[in-house]
């Protein structure tokens, strides 16, 4: 069973430039979150979808960074036109469900994005 | 709001000993869960350990253990016998039962020395 799988590993962009972050969830899950990870802190949610739709997008900036999950295919977290304080470690985790023994959430490697 | 406070920035442990992770969290809620994540320099987020806040039992896996005190909002893990393996970001996170974000510490870097 494959665990969660990220894309690219590592980005390099230029300012101005978009950056595309993919995650495919375990099998059989349909919740993913989204988290950015600065230098030398912790994790800090940005959004939470389930297929085709945003359920929760409250810790993810208001403008230039937009996520999605369709129906087919992995998870896509879009950043427009990038600045120096984007470069972060981005990671997504995947979920069964909600409450019970699926409750627990998966982590991917985490892509690192450096803006130039 | 939940907020996850982890108060040492940094702890170090001699191999074979034994070092204890302490966090502490603020909500009103009273079911939620707990969970100890390992980051070790890959950058990987390893669960360690979680703890389900109705169970009043404490969790352990291994060399791994956790005190639970529900009533002082505190959750702190133990490292048994410590390997030059634990050497990683330890955070502590919490999340609210039938939510979906993760709160996270802001981590304690943990060095095993020989």
């Amino acid at each position: 069973n494959a665990g969660v799988m990220q894309n690219p590993r590592h980005l390099v962009r230029r300012r101005g430039q978009e950056a595309r972050l993919r995650c495919s969830p375990m099998k059989g899950h349909s919740h993913v979150y989204w988290y950015r990870q600065l230098p030398e802190e912790g994790l800090k949610f940005m959004v939470y979808l389930q297929k085709e739709n945003i359920i929760d997008e409250s810790g993810m900036p208001k403008e230039r960074f937009s996520a999605e999950f369709p129906k087919e295919g992995p998870s896509i977290l879009r950043i427009q036109q990038v600045v120096r304080g984007d470069s972060a470690a981005y990671f997504c985790a995947s979920q069964g469900g909600l409450g019970g023994s699926s409750y627990e959430q998966y982590f991917g490697p985490g892509t690192r994005l450096t803006v130039t | 709001a939940q907020t996850v406070t982890q108060s040492q920035p940094e702890m170090s442990v001699q191999e074979a000993e034994t070092v204890t992770l302490s966090c502490t969290y603020d909500t009103s809620e009273n079911n939620y869960y707990l969970f100890w994540y390992k980051q070790p320099p890959s950058r990987q987020m390893i669960l360690v350990i979680r703890q389900e806040a109705y169970k009043q039992q404490n969790a352990t896996e291994n060399r791994f253990s956790v005190n639970f005190q529900k009533a002082a909002k505190s959750f702190s893990l133990k490292i048994s016998d410590s390997q030059l393996g634990d050497t990683a970001m330890y955070f502590c996170a919490f999340m609210r039962y039938n939510n979906n974000d993760m709160r996270f510490g802001a981590g304690t870097r943990l060095t095993v020395k020989p």
